[in-house]
């Protein structure tokens, strides 16, 4: 069964920093890898989609990595902003389970 | 101009009751989702609609059904609350018909059940 990780659980950076979030998932079989951003008592956005023949998409200040094999994704942010603050959310599009599996995220705060 | 609309934002309501949540998207997508974020912010898909069909059914209680009266709208109906039920539910939506190639999830922006 899917199992897909997010380390750290919880991150705060000052200002200007660049930031990597991490997921790892545990079957490579995937179609494709989605970063979320869930604000507070808010619904989910999507940030980036990466395709499972792809290794990398770049959105603005945000850049997401994937390498299948290995079953590990990055988020790159760049010169984050207090903006920037909510939880991060990755979720795997697994081949043959008509289902979406997602990681517990990753909390991150930026302090101006 | 929202795109996936859930109402209500909060609902607070006893055990036992019977209760609906609304979902809309205006975006044209032909597949709808079902999500519960649990208290440790797990998103767990409960059902999936595809042009009013159900293609989807993860195993949730059968005090759960969704009814979907045209594609752009899926409702969850939950029968005899219990204090578990407590959660966000998330309605999602995607253009395909099932949230593959390339396809980007549309959520709605949930509603906090709370049941005493």
């Amino acid at each position: 069964k899917q199992e897909v990780t997010q380390i750290p659980a919880a991150l705060s950076v000052p200002e200007g920093e660049n930031l990597v979030l991490n997921c790892s998932f545990t079957d490579s079989a995937i179609y494709n890898l989605q970063w979320f951003r869930q604000d507070p008592g808010k619904g989910l956005t999507s940030l980036l989609l990466i395709q499972s023949s792809q290794r990398e998409q770049t959105s603005g200040r945000l850049n997401a990595s994937l390498d299948k094999s290995s079953g590990r994704s990055t988020l790159y942010i760049a010169a984050s902003q207090p903006g920037d603050s909510a939880t991060y959310l990755c979720a795997v599009d697994q081949t043959g389970a008509n289902n979406l599996f997602f990681g517990t995220g990753t909390r991150l705060t930026v302090i101006p | 101009d929202t795109a996936v609309s859930q109402t209500p934002k909060y609902l607070v309501t006893q055990m036992g009751n019977d209760k609906s949540i609304k979902c809309e998207q205006n975006l044209g997508h032909d597949t709808m989702y079902w999500y519960k974020q649990d208290s440790k912010k797990f998103l767990k898909i409960m059902f999936s609609y595809n042009n009013k069909e159900l293609i989807i059914n993860e195993t949730v209680p059968n005090r759960f059904s969704p009814k979907s009266p045209d594609k752009a709208h899926l409702n969850l109906h939950i029968n005899s609350l219990e204090l578990g039920d407590s959660a966000v539910y998330f309605c999602a939506s995607t253009h395909g018909s099932t949230g593959r190639l390339g396809e980007t999830q549309y959520f709605g922006p949930g509603t906090r059940l709370l049941v005493l």
